[in-house]
């Protein structure tokens, strides 16, 4: 079946340093992807999406290209905050239009001032 | 807007013990869904509703049932509370099925089962 797969954290970064977070995922078709970020005592929240091959989420400085060839959308933001400490999932609906999300396991951001 | 709202934010139960846990949302959506958020796992959805009347199964709906009797609520039902039932619950909206309507979660409830 459908799957997420998100690299493993903790991940922890100073202030101002790069970040990539790698989502990769198994899917029939062409699903459409997602970043979801869920911040300390909150519900996650939409941070980006994409719903076809090459097309490229973008907001509040993070990034993610829909890579059809290495069914990938790893997350990327060039430079960090403190504010960015959060909990980031990876996400896919099937091609199939069933709207049921698969989540990843979600990655932890801690960034240090 | 108050958006999604989930009551109780903690609730501790005994083996045995049912309870309901609440969820209302103001957006008019017709999607609603309860998910449990579990270290390692990711979220798992347990039930979902398409609208008012209308309900289906998740990926883990054992031990849980859910009505939808107005488009404002969704409540989850624990029958008989078991230890692996400890988690994070939350519910989440969408104004429809389409890739374009993100999901609006609450802000969960921490349920422990002893």
């Amino acid at each position: 079946g459908d799957s997420v797969t998100q690299m493993e954290g903790p991940v922890t970064l100073s202030e101002e340093a790069f970040l990539t977070i790698n989502c990769t995922y198994t899917a029939t078709g062409y699903p459409s992807l997602f970043w979801y970020v869920q911040y300390p005592g909150e519900g996650l929240q939409l941070l980006l999406k994409a719903t076809k091959a090459d097309d490229k989420g973008s907001n509040k400085g993070f990034e993610a290209t829909y890579r059809k060839e290495t069914t990938s959308f790893h997350l990327e933001k060039g430079s960090v905050q403190v504010s960015d400490s959060a909990v980031y999932f990876c996400a896919l609906i099937p091609a199939s239009g069933t709207y049921k999300y698969i989540f990843g396991t979600g990655t932890r951001l801690k960034v240090l001032a | 807007n108050a958006g999604v709202t989930q009551t109780p934010k903690f609730q501790v139960l005994k083996t045995g013990q049912s309870m309901t846990l609440q969820c209302a949302q103001d957006m008019n959506h017709e999607y609603m869904s309860w998910y449990r958020q579990d270290p390692g796992m990711g979220l798992r959805l347990i039930h979902y509703s398409v609208g008012a009347g209308i309900t289906d199964q998740g990926e883990v709906p054992n031990g849980y049932n859910v009505s939808r009797s107005t488009t404002e609520d969704f409540p989850l039902r624990l029958l008989s509370a078991a230890p692996s039932q400890t988690s994070v619950y939350f519910c989440a909206s969408s104004r429809d099925r389409a890739d374009n309507s993100p999901l609006h979660f609450g802000n969960g409830t921490r349920l422990t089962v002893t």
